[in-house]
């Protein structure tokens, strides 16, 4: 089944290292983004990406890193430089070709121990 | 830019209690708007959407009107179920945003038997 994949579901993390978030998608979809939670804030955009080889950044990309090197993958890297990192990060695409609809993975937690 | 503003939880509601979470927009053009659930544990989920003024989405028995005067999408059921237990966002997309999501801040509901 068609669907995007975030790995691993579960993270932890000790200060100072960096961590990457997978985020496979197998539904063709050319946009993809990253998104963070934090309670009582609702979804921040972190990263986007409109097409392979291209992204921008959202509105809190300080301490990110992301890569679009294939269009079925959009890595997220949470570096050192990220003050907070403790949060749910959701990925996701849009199919274009059915009205700009939006899927979600489940979702990455990171925790910082 | 844009902006979502909705209702401030927990909502705690009686099963079979009528059900109303507040969701305001402001944008520019003319966006598409979205309540996506989340039920515990689990990525955001799409549960209605609305493409223009005076649609109404509808899905398991939760309705939103999209209302172009009071640029309002406030959701509603008739009759909530324990089940109905998660946090829910209103969010919007496209007028002069394109593809981007812009998200209210969540609400939580809760429903006691």
């Amino acid at each position: 089944d068609g669907g995007i994949t975030q790995s691993p579901k579960y993270l932890f993390r000790k200060e100072g290292q960096n961590v990457t978030l997978s985020c496979e998608q197998n539904l063709n979809h050319d946009a993809m983004y990253w998104y963070r939670q934090d309670p009582g804030q609702g979804l921040r955009l972190i990263y986007y990406s409109q097409i392979v080889n291209d992204f921008q950044k959202g509105d809190i990309a300080e301490g990110y890193s992301v890569s679009r090197e294939k269009k079925e993958s959009f890595p997220l890297t949470v570096t050192s430089a990220q003050k907070n990192p403790t949060a749910f990060y959701l990925c996701a695409s849009i199919d274009r070709a059915s009205g700009n609809t939006i899927y979600f993975g489940e979702g990455s937690w990171l925790t910082v121990v | 830019g844009n902006s979502v503003t909705q209702m401030e939880g927990p909502v705690t509601l009686s099963e079979e209690a009528f059900l109303t979470i507040n969701c305001t927009y402001t944008a520019t053009g003319y966006p598409s708007l979205f309540w996506y659930v989340q039920y515990p544990g689990e990525g955001l989920q799409l549960l209605l959407k609305a493409t223009k003024a005076d649609d109404k989405g509808s899905n398991k028995g939760f309705e939103a009107t999209y209302r172009k005067e009071t640029t309002s999408f406030h959701l509603e059921k008739g009759s909530v179920q324990v089940s109905d237990s998660a946090v829910y966002f209103c969010a919007l997309k496209g007028g002069n945003a394109g593809n981007m999501l812009t998200f209210g801040g969540g609400t939580r509901l809760m429903v006691k038997p």
